[in-house]
């Protein structure tokens, strides 16, 4: 298994500015990936994250609205850039040990 | 591409009630299926899974068979509980160690 912790757990952010989330897990994993779950939707893959790699993007997201790091195999973070109110969202890390995808708990954005 | 259809929503039951959630998926090769819950305010949690044909996933009562040729993976139980009332999503992995492609969501609702 795996523990997966978020920071911030929730936010709420000004129209324009950037935010970014980190995503801290308790063991080394080798990718790393970033969910979208829009209110009352189900969740769509953003970008998958592999240490020393760029990362690669899902149809509809560019990295340069959602960069991402990915400095070693327990940390990721994903910057959520010149933010509107249509990226309001939950934004959820994920990681597979094994055949399993666990999620960390989410952060809860709110853009005004 | 890879997909989920699951039925859709809101799914309203009494207490002890059987319950089916039809998911079929349409995917190349052998998919990874799963279930995952996610109860009102908390983050997303594993269900049940199945990794092959014929698999049979299991986990506080609910049930779901992997069934390669109707290619569905219908979520079952019994009898339900008021405290089963959440959002259940369908979901497949193309690949081991790989991202996951989910449904639309069903939200039940259990009335006591």
């Amino acid at each position: 298994s795996a523990v997966i912790s978020q920071k911030p757990s929730r936010d709420t952010c000004q129209r324009g500015t950037s935010l970014t989330i980190q995503c801290q897990v308790d063991s080394q994993v080798t990718m790393m990936f970033w969910y979208r779950q829009q209110p009352g939707q189900s969740l769509t893959l953003i970008a998958t994250a592999n240490q020393g790699s760029e990362a690669t993007y899902e149809s509809g997201f560019v990295i340069d609205k959602f960069p991402i790091s990915r400095p070693n195999l327990t940390f990721s973070t994903l910057t959520v850039s010149n933010m509107s109110p249509e990226d309001s969202s939950i934004y959820l890390c994920s990681v597979v040990p094994g055949s399993t995808q666990y999620f960390g708990p989410g952060t809860r954005l709110l853009v005004l | 591409g890879d997909s989920v259809t699951q039925m859709e929503g809101p799914v309203t039951l009494s207490e002890e009630a059987f319950l089916t959630i039809n998911c079929t998926y349409t995917a190349t090769g052998y998919p990874s299926l799963f279930w995952y819950v996610q109860y009102p305010g908390e983050g997303l949690q594993l269900l049940l899974k199945a990794t092959k044909a014929d698999d049979k996933g299991s986990n506080k009562g609910f049930e779901a068979t992997y069934r390669k040729e109707t290619t569905s993976f219908h979520l079952e139980k019994g009898s339900v509980q008021v405290s089963d009332s959440a959002v259940y999503f369908c979901a497949l992995s193309p690949n081991r160690d790989d991202k996951i492609i989910f449904g639309k969501g069903t939200r039940l609702h259990i009335l006591p």
